[in-house]
């Protein structure tokens, strides 16, 4: 069963503080590698789109990296601020088309000031 | 990116009425749309395939006859939600894909905002 793993859960960190989102996933085949930004009430925003040549791919603050070896990604965020609180969730598809995607159940992420 | 639009933002109704939700794509054209619904703290859930011009590809345990998916133009996908119930009350979200021509490696979807439905 193709699935995707997010973790933590949930996190709470201090303005300023950097931290680091994990995605695993068994997803076969495999395409591509996104993460999304979804503030409270609102539709997904794309951060990073990678494939599965790509190791990394930053987009601001936030840097993502991908082992197609292992089937791990994870997300960086570099000196947080408030706007970052959201939920943060990483989609694999499994096609080029774009019509195939598999979510995972996403970070609730909150920075404190 | 790309823009997608929804319509309206939030709505509340009473429990067997029908709720329109519109989904366009602002500055493409969108031969395929996507209908998503999030339970809170849940992620998205894919409900339908919207193609232009064809019928909609229902995923497994969505009711086509209650979710009725029309999508008439490139730019434009309803979903209307027929004798809404107060378990049908959740956050609708639809997206809409971006086909690159040339030698793409992907496509893309983007969403909408979606639209907060509550049924009283």
């Amino acid at each position: 069963k193709n699935q995707v793993e997010q973790s933590p859960q949930s996190l709470i960190i201090l303005e300023g503080k950097n931290c680091t989102l994990q995605c695993n996933y068994t997803v076969s085949p495999f395409s591509n590698l996104r993460w999304y930004k979804q503030d409270t009430g609102r539709g997904p925003v794309s951060l990073t789109i990678m494939t599965f040549s790509e190791n990394t791919k930053s987009n601001g603050r936030y840097t993502a990296t991908l082992d197609a070896d292992t089937k791990q990604s994870s997300l960086h965020i570099t000196a947080s601020q408030l706007s970052d609180s959201a939920s943060y969730i990483c989609v694999v598809s499994l096609n080029n088309a774009g019509n195939m995607l598999t979510f995972g159940g996403g970070t609730r992420l909150m920075v404190k000031p | 990116g790309a823009v997608v639009s929804q319509h309206p933002s939030w709505v509340i109704c009473k429990s067997g009425t029908s709720v329109k939700i519109e989904c366009r794509s602002l500055d493409f054209q969108a031969t395929t749309m996507f209908w998503y619904r999030q339970f809170p703290k849940q992620s998205l859930m894919l409900m339908a395939t919207s193609n232009e011009g064809s019928k909609a590809t229902y995923e497994q345990g969505v009711e086509k006859d209650k979710f009725l998916i029309n999508h008439a133009s490139l730019t434009l996908s309803t979903l209307t939600v027929t004798s809404a119930h107060p378990e049908d009350s959740s956050f609708y979200i639809c997206s809409a894909r971006v086909v690159y021509s040339g030698p793409s490696r992907y496509n893309e979807q983007f969403f909408g905002p979606g639209t907060r439905l509550t049924v009283l």
